[in-house]
C-alpha cells in the first residue's frame, strides 16, 4: 500500500535560517508528487507539484523540492524563512496509473517560525 | 483554490444524530474528494466521485457513512448515528480532470461530537 512518511512532526526555527522538510514515501510505480500548506485558519494551499521532467521543482513563495528517484524522497527546502512561512506542511503522493488521483498524505509538519 | 465551499464550517452533534457536509466543487469542476482529517494526523483519503457516480470508496468506513454529488448540487457526505470518533476536519477537493494534476481544497468542517 501507498504511504507517505514526514520526519519531523514540528519545527521551531528562527527567521532567516534555512528550511528542509523531508518527504519518504513507499510505491512501486509511477507517482506525481505534492507538497501542499496550510496556514492557521485557512484551507490547503498547493505550494508545488512534481509530474516528471527536472526532478528540481521551484513553487510559490520561494520554496522548492527535489524528487530523488532512488531514494523515495520529496524534501521540501527554502533559503531563508520568513514568520509568514508558520503553517503546517503537508507532502502528498497519488498514482499516476489509479484513475481518480487520490493523494495519500504525510502526516504533517508544523514549522513555527520566530521572529 | 478559494471557489471550493464547503458548509457548514463547524458542525456539532450529539451521539446518534445524523451529520450532513456539503461540497460545492470549482465552477468547471465535476470531480469531487473527500478527506478526513484526524486530531494529530494527516488528511485521509475517504471517497472520489463524480457526477451521479462514486468512483473510489475505498477509504470510507464500511458503515453509517455515505456519499453522492447528484446531477444538480452539491456533493454530500453523510454520516448517520455518529460517535465520538467521528469527530475530525472532513475536507473536500475538486479538480478538472480524473488525473491528480492538481486537487484545490475547500476550508473544511469541522465536526465535534458530543
Amino acid at each position: 500500500a501507498q504511504s507517505v512518511s514526514q520526519h519531523n512532526h514540528h519545527v521551531i526555527l528562527s527567521e532567516a535560517a534555512s528550511l528542509e522538510l523531508g518527504c519518504n514515501y513507499s510505491y512501486g510505480g509511477t507517482v506525481n508528487l505534492f507538497w501542499y500548506v496550510q496556514y492557521p485558519g485557512q484551507h490547503l494551499q498547493l505550494l508545488l507539484k512534481y509530474f516528471s521532467g527536472d526532478p528540481l521543482v521551484k513553487g510559490i513563495k520561494g520554496f522548492e523540492a527535489e524528487f530523488i528517484k532512488s531514494k523515495f524522497s520529496f524534501n521540501l527546502r527554502k533559503p531563508s524563512v520568513q514568520w509568514s512561512d508558520t503553517a503546517e506542511y503537508f507532502c502528498a503522493v497519488s498514482s499516476v496509473s489509479n484513475q481518480g488521483g487520490k493523494l495519500i498524505f504525510g502526516q504533517g509538519t508544523e514549522l513555527s517560525v520566530k521572529p | 483554490n478559494a471557489g471550493v465551499m464547503q458548509n457548514p464550517r463547524h458542525l456539532v452533534r450529539r451521539r446518534g444524530q445524523e451529520a450532513r457536509l456539503r461540497c460545492s466543487p470549482m465552477k468547471g469542476h465535476s470531480h469531487v474528494y473527500w478527506y478526513r482529517q484526524l486530531p494529530e494526523e494527516g488528511l485521509k483519503f475517504m471517497v472520489y466521485l463524480q457526477k451521479e457516480n462514486i468512483i473510489d470508496e475505498s477509504g470510507m468506513p464500511k458503515e453509517r457513512f455515505s456519499a453522492e454529488f447528484p446531477k444538480e448540487g452539491p456533493s454530500i457526505l453523510r454520516i448517520q448515528q455518529v460517535v465520538r470518533g467521528d469527530s475530525a476536519a472532513y475536507f473536500c477537493a475538486s479538480s478538472q480532470t480524473d488525473r491528480a494534476t492538481e486537487q484545490y481544497f475547500g476550508p473544511g468542517t469541522r465536526l465535534t461530537v458530543t
